[in-house]
């Protein structure tokens, strides 16, 4: 069944761990997407990528680094951790303007 | 000033009320016009997508697209408990990303 995971779906951790939130989708989908969530406010773009070694930072500043090295993958990277970034992180994936999201994963910095 | 606006609510209604859930855009490059639904602790999944001005109707849900206005209108008929969620807005242009609004928090009581 096509469909865009994302693990894990909730994580607390101290201040300053390395973190990597995983993400990957069966659709065979060359665009995909990170994006924060915070509650009552939009989503905002914080990384994507258009294909295979492909990637960009979106409107948000972000501390974050992302690859894509599979069209199926694209993990995000945290190398130290800090309270503010304590957030909801959804990813997406298209082919064309129809994005589908992923569950989220619920990120608590200690 | 945001480039998609929309009041988060919350909405509370009876079961079987219309609803009418509003944004508002700034940039009038934008042609492409979405509405995702998103459950609680899940992504957000898109209901409907729109093109330009006009109406496009699928079954109980009606988006309406007003350029000179620049406002949005989602219509839910006969709503339904199932139809609790929060329901975002989102634009583009022809070439550039998606913009998301903060959402509107519906709770349809029965």
């Amino acid at each position: 069944e096509a469909d865009i995971y994302q693990t894990p779906r909730y994580l607390v951790i101290g201040t300053g761990k390395k973190i990597t939130l995983e993400c990957s989708q069966t659709m065979g989908h060359d665009k995909m997407y990170w994006y924060q969530q915070d509650p009552g406010m939009e989503l905002h773009l914080i990384h994507y990528s258009y294909g295979v070694n492909s990637t960009e930072k979106g409107d948000l500043s972000s501390e974050s680094t992302v690859s894509r090295i599979r069209t199926e993958h694209f993990p995000l990277t945290l190398e130290s951790a800090r309270p503010s970034h304590t957030s909801q992180y959804l990813c997406a994936s298209a082919a064309g303007d129809e994005q589908f999201f992923g569950p989220g994963t619920r990120l608590t910095v200690l | 000033q945001k480039e998609v606006e929309q009041d988060p609510g919350p909405l509370s209604v009876p079961e079987g009320a219309i609803v009418s859930l509003n944004c508002t855009y700034s940039n009038s490059a934008f042609q492409y016009f979405m509405w995702y639904r998103q459950y609680s602790r899940k992504g957000p999944e898109l209901l409907m997508y729109t093109y330009s001005s006009g109406n496009k109707e699928d079954g109980r849900f009606t988006a309406q697209v007003d350029k000179s206005s620049k406002y949005i209108s989602l219509f839910i008929r006969d709503s339904q408990p199932s139809d609790s969620a929060t329901y975002l807005c989102a634009s583009k242009t022809s070439y550039d990303k998606v913009i998301f609004g903060p959402g509107t928090s519906l709770s349809v009581i029965p």
